[in-house]
């Protein structure tokens, strides 16, 4: 079946270390997002890539990385410099350039103690 | 800068209608609306175009006012199956393709 995974589900960091959030597609979309999720805030975008090597900073981008070497992986990474990382972050994909539809992995909640 | 969704949460008996908002200060090309139960990822409802093209998805509809940026979802006839938390996503005219910002989002309840 076509869809979205992440991985880790859960993951559990000391404060200071870097972490990587895997997200692969098999739906062979052109585009791929990270979004972090916390209690009444709603969906904000960290990082976006409409195409392989290239992606772009979204809203709250500061203190994540990302790479898209392959058109079905986008990893983010959780750096130090992340000032509050504890949230739940969800991987998504759509189709092409145009308007789409954007498909959500099941989310890999993040706890930094 | 995220649209603003209203109300931020809403409770109705089964059969009820309700209205949810979504307004950007900026010009957009596209909203999405997208429903997240507790504990799942959020499922894609539908896409509204610039050109006030209105949608539907069995008794859940939406409008786009492109004078006034501003989506509405309509729920009629609410069945408990509705409830969840609603988002609202907008792409600007002015940003570049995929850049695709969520709203806070609007609690549904829908009771017996």
């Amino acid at each position: 079946d076509g869809g979205i995974t992440q991985s880790p589900k859960y993951l559990f960091r000391k404060e200071g270390q870097n972490v990587t959030l895997s997200c692969e597609q098999n739906l062979n979309h052109d585009a791929m997002y990270w979004y972090r999720q916390d209690p009444g805030q709603g969906l904000r975008l960290i990082y976006y890539s409409q195409i392989v090597n290239d992606f772009q900073k979204g809203d709250i981008a500061e203190g994540y990385s990302v790479s898209r070497e392959k058109k079905e992986s986008f990893p983010l990474t959780v750096t130090s410099a992340q000032k509050n990382p504890t949230a739940f972050y969800l991987c998504a994909s759509s189709l092409d350039k145009f308007t789409g539809e954007l498909f959500f992995g099941e989310g890999s909640r993040l706890t930094v103690l | 800068q995220q649209p603003v969704q209203s109300p931020q949460a809403v409770i109705l008996r089964e059969g009820e209608d309700a209205v949810i908002n979504c307004s950007s200060s900026k010009a957009l090309y596209s909203v999405h609306w997208y429903r997240q139960k507790h504990g799942e990822a959020p499922v894609f409802l539908m896409i509204l175009l610039k050109g006030g093209e209105q949608k539907g998805h069995e008794k859940i509809s939406a409008s786009f006012n492109e004078k006034k940026q501003q989506s509405s979802l309509y729920l009629t006839a609410s069945q408990l199956s509705y409830s969840g938390t609603y988002f609202c996503g907008t792409e600007r005219e002015t940003d570049s393709w995929g850049k695709l910002q969520f709203g806070a989002g609007t609690q549904v309840v829908v009771t017996p």
